[in-house]
């Protein structure tokens, strides 16, 4: 079946503009999680939803990041006014169930370059 | 928030075991113990998980000290295709719901 896929998967943008990055979970996966990986770094975890509901936001790096998902499916992270240092891969996954006996399961990436 | 610590990096011959370390001194009763590996330019894929007792799945086995201060990835038999960033993660769901990735250990398997 279909595995996690996310858009676009490169973006280029300029300082101060703002840029909406989507991800399409497995189907019938209630949890969903967003982090960011710098060049040659470990993953940041952003945020993550069960269902439509984020528990915990805590992880995003300012308050320039928001993220929504709606219809308990699609996902966007929106970063407003971005700067250089936001400059990374964004990664989504999904799981079955939002409880950590489950594994998470990838897409892709978006690489956001902000010139 | 509980954490890991890995060796940044680790080699293996080819066809060879491999036992990738992790400390995880300050796990608490309600975190699992997972297993991610990154290939380059790609996500991280599921390696495998466990809370208390060793598990065996296809890819691997994960051995987990008695006191859960530490665990053990095994590879029965490394292969080129093995080579990637191995992350060890606590995943906790008690309280604010958190999932640390530390740097992990580059594993490179040599021919």
């Amino acid at each position: 079946g279909a595995g996690v896929s996310q858009s676009p998967s490169n973006k280029v943008t300029e300082k101060g503009k703002d840029v909406e990055l989507r991800c399409d979970p497995i189907s019938g996966h209630t949890a969903l999680y967003w982090y960011r990986q710098s060049l040659g770094q470990g993953l940041e975890f952003l945020i993550y939803f069960q269902g439509n509901s984020a528990p915990d936001k805590s992880g995003l790096p300012s308050d320039r990041f928001s993220a929504e998902r709606t219809g308990g499916s699609v996902s966007t992270l929106t970063i407003q006014r971005t700067q250089q240092e936001d400059s990374a891969v964004y990664l989504c996954a999904s799981s079955l169930v939002g409880t950590s006996g489950y594994e998470q399961y990838f897409g892709p990436g978006t690489r956001l370059t902000v010139t | 928030d509980a954490k890991t610590t890995q060796p940044n990096s680790m080699e293996s011959n080819e066809e060879e075991p491999v036992h990738l370390p992790c400390n995880h001194s300050t796990i608490s009763g309600t975190d699992y113990i997972h297993w991610y590996r990154q290939l380059p330019s790609q996500g991280p894929e599921y390696v495998i998980h466990g809370l208390t007792s060793n598990v065996n799945n296809r890819m691997a086995s994960l051995a987990i000290a008695e006191d859960r201060k530490s665990s053990t990835l095994i590879l029965h038999r490394a292969t080129l295709r093995d080579a990637a960033v191995y992350y060890c993660i606590l995943a906790s769901t008690s309280g604010t719901y958190k999932y640390i990735f530390g740097t992990g250990t580059r594993l490179k398997v040599l021919a």
